[in-house]
């Protein structure tokens, strides 16, 4: 089954707004990430926050995290159509010993017109 | 210099065939994955490598061999191809033992027909 659901599926904003995406996760984790995809192209990092962080920024990215209630959120401000891609939250669990495998949510489609 | 990088990026072939495809990473990482991207976008860990030991398998089909000859090197090889492994497949690299951010390949997009 999934462990990271991103809600919404789609999201179209005009250039300038905030954009927020949440991700919601089913087990305990031990970091959660964001990442984004162009079309056609591979993942890039965005930010990572730890289960012992609860806010982090970085540029016009604003991440949350709650872990009580096993959800995150995402935030892009004065969003930009270099900005349109898809957005995937990622989380860290157990993968055996210490190691983790990345687990990825189906993502958000976040589309910024001009 | 590319961090991670795949080939081929394209790679189209008939059902049955068999096929590989190649990833390197120059970031000096331990860790290497292997993800399918369906058409959907649903990205699914396939394999995770450790120094070149097998940590993670997720019950991919047994036509799916990863191959890591050294840490910077996974490859894939597909044997008797169907339409359903039709997708897009990623590498990636890790370091920490995939605790940390990872690297993404390019990808490469496999159209079986």
């Amino acid at each position: 089954s999934q462990q990271g659901e991103e809600d919404p599926q789609a999201l179209s904003i005009q250039e300038g707004e905030n954009a927020t995406m949440n991700c919601s996760y089913k087990t305990s984790i031990n970091n959660l990430q964001w990442y984004r995809q162009n079309s056609g192209r591979g993942l890039v990092h965005l930010i990572l926050i730890r289960s012992n962080e609860r806010e982090k920024h970085s540029g016009r990215l604003r991440v949350t995290l709650d872990t009580s209630k096993k959800s995150s959120s995402l935030l892009i401000t004065a969003s930009r159509a270099a900005d349109t891609a898809s957005y995937f939250c990622a989380t860290a669990l157990p993968g055996g010993g210490s190691n983790y495998k990345l687990t990825f949510g189906k993502g958000t489609l976040l589309t910024v017109n001009p | 210099d590319t961090a991670v990088s795949q080939t081929p990026k394209y790679l189209v072939t008939q059902m049955g065939n068999d096929k590989s495809i190649k990833c390197e990473q120059n970031l000096g990482h331990d860790t290497m994955y292997w993800y399918k991207q369906d058409s959907k976008k649903f990205l699914k860990i396939m394999f995770s490598y450790n120094n070149k030991e097998l940590i993670i398998n997720e019950t991919v089909p047994n036509r799916f061999s990863p191959k890591s000859p050294d840490k910077a090197h996974l490859n894939l090889h597909i044997n008797s191809l169907e339409l359903g492994d039709s997708a897009v497949y990623f590498c990636a690299s890790s370091q920490a033992g995939g605790n940390t951010e990872a690297f993404f390949g390019q990808g490469t997009r496999l159209t079986v027909v």
